[in-house]
């Protein structure tokens, strides 16, 4: 059971680079969600999909888009890469208990945006 | 809107000696609260949870936490250390039915041999 799979797991990219970052998992888990990781900030919300077919903006949804392309799949775009945007991203996915089941998370992706 | 507070960004403690991380978190209502804990280079591992019933959960690896409404607190505990513990440990409250939690900070724990 592969769980939460993300790729790739290291980018460069120039500013203004456009990349998507995709997330696919394999729990039949309804919802799904892109945090970013940045030192001393723990892990802020950019977008979630609490189901197949919905998308809702997080914390810090500047400067990104989503899609959730069926249950499996929640990609995540950057469309103007900025330096800003340099950080560690996880996809994380949670299953039908909402608020008492855990989240699993992805290896993360590496983004560096120079 | 809801909150969390980890303290402590860093601590370092002697292999076998004990460990309290600490919690707090700010909201309303009843939390539902989780530990993760992440290695180097990894993704977030569930430690334990809580969300009702009794107020000292077991987890993972040694670990247990206890939830104390008076002090809106959900500090971790591991009474032996190993060299392996040596990671960063979030502290996590999901309030709404979408399951969208709030991270704390973090607190990274080194372990001295």
């Amino acid at each position: 059971n592969a769980g939460v799979t993300q790729t790739p797991k290291f980018q460069v990219l120039k500013t203004g680079q456009s990349m998507t970052l995709q997330c696919a998992q394999d729990m039949n888990h309804n919802s799904m969600y892109w945090y970013r990781q940045d030192p001393g900030m723990g892990l802020r919300l950019i977008y979630y999909s609490a189901s197949e077919g919905t998308t809702d903006k997080g914390e810090v949804p500047n400067g990104y888009n989503v899609s959730r392309l069926n249950k499996r799949e929640f990609s995540l775009r950057l469309e103007s890469a900025a330096p800003s945007q340099t950080s560690v991203y996880f996809c994380a996915s949670r299953g039908q208990g909402w608020v008492n089941t855990e989240a699993f998370f992805g290896q993360g992706t590496r983004l560096t945006v120079v | 809107a809801q909150s969390v507070t980890q303290p402590d960004i860093h601590i370092t403690v002697s292999e076998g000696a004990s460990l309290e991380l600490r919690c707090n978190y700010s909201y309303g209502a009843t939390p539902y609260l989780f530990w993760y804990v992440q290695s180097p280079g990894q993704g977030l591992q569930l430690l334990l949870k809580y969300f009702s019933g009794d107020t000292l959960v077991q987890g993972i690896k040694g670990f247990e936490a206890e939830f104390k409404r008076s002090q809106s607190s959900f500090n971790l505990r591991k009474p032996s250390v190993h060299w392996s513990d040596a990671a960063e440990y979030f502290c996590a409250v999901a309030i709404s039915r979408t399951g969208k939690s709030t991270f704390g900070d973090g607190t990274t724990l080194t372990v001295k041999p």
